[in-house]
């Protein structure tokens, strides 16, 4: 059982938006804005998409954006391409002793 | 351009030790924290650890304690993961990455390094 919930799946049509859950505890996502996002295609390893909540490394699409409200992170693609299709993990900070906890991961297809 | 190069594949009995490299070129490897993370066959990511090359200092993902030894060598710009007694639950690919500002936001992975345990 992984320490941040995230669905197991999710869906949208080209064009349309999605949005990622990730829903930890006080001690991790609720304390920190810290979270990160990863992408991973199938045999590759993972990509930093967003990290301290909403921030995107340079060369990220800027239809990717992430939020936070309470204990839950959100990632949401915008105007979704076929090739946004992949398995996302989100990842927080949970503090020096624990230091970072991932979601079980969710699989986005693109219709 | 920061690049970590890992060792490859290894095939291990149970009760055996693993050790996977990681070498990094193309920035400042003492500098920044190299994490190891491993992905299950079909599971997800998994935090295993971590070592800051110019403290020297690691530190563990409690179900990982005493049974995985991360190191560095800062001449090679090299990290290196050590999983001790092995069964058959570590069969996993192994992923080293960069931490980008020191809150487990890794910005560089290997191509990680696919660790099989059978008898």
């Amino acid at each position: 059982q992984s320490a941040l919930t995230q669905p197991a799946s999710v869906s949208g049509s080209l064009g349309q938006s999605i949005t990622i859950s990730c829903t930890g505890t006080s001690s991790d996502v609720g304390s920190y804005n810290l979270v990160s996002w990863y992408q991973q295609h199938p045999g590759k390893a993972p990509k930093l998409m967003i990290y301290e909540g909403s921030k995107r490394p340079s060369g990220v699409s800027n239809r990717f954006s992430g939020s936070k409200s309470g204990n839950t992170a959100s990632l949401t693609i915008s105007g979704l391409q076929a090739e946004d299709e992949a398995d996302y993990y989100c990842c927080s900070y949970a503090g020096s002793s624990t230091y970072v906890v991932f979601g079980g991961g969710t699989k986005l297809t693109v219709l | 351009q920061v690049q970590l190069v890992q060792s490859g594949a290894e095939v291990k009995k149970p009760g055996s030790s693993v050790k996977v490299s990681c070498k990094a070129s193309g920035g400042t490897f003492s500098s920044y924290a190299i994490n190891w993370v491993r992905q299950a066959p079909g599971q997800g990511l998994e935090w295993m650890g971590r070592i800051i090359p110019i403290l020297n200092i690691a530190d563990y993902a409690q179900k990982f304690q005493g049974r995985v030894t991360i190191t560095a060598d800062k001449s090679t710009s090299t990290a290196y993961m050590e999983l001790s007694s092995l069964r058959s639950e570590d069969t996993a690919v192994y992923y080293c990455a960069r931490d980008h500002q020191g809150f487990g936001d890794m910005d560089y992975w290997g191509q990680g390094t696919l660790v099989t345990v059978s008898s």
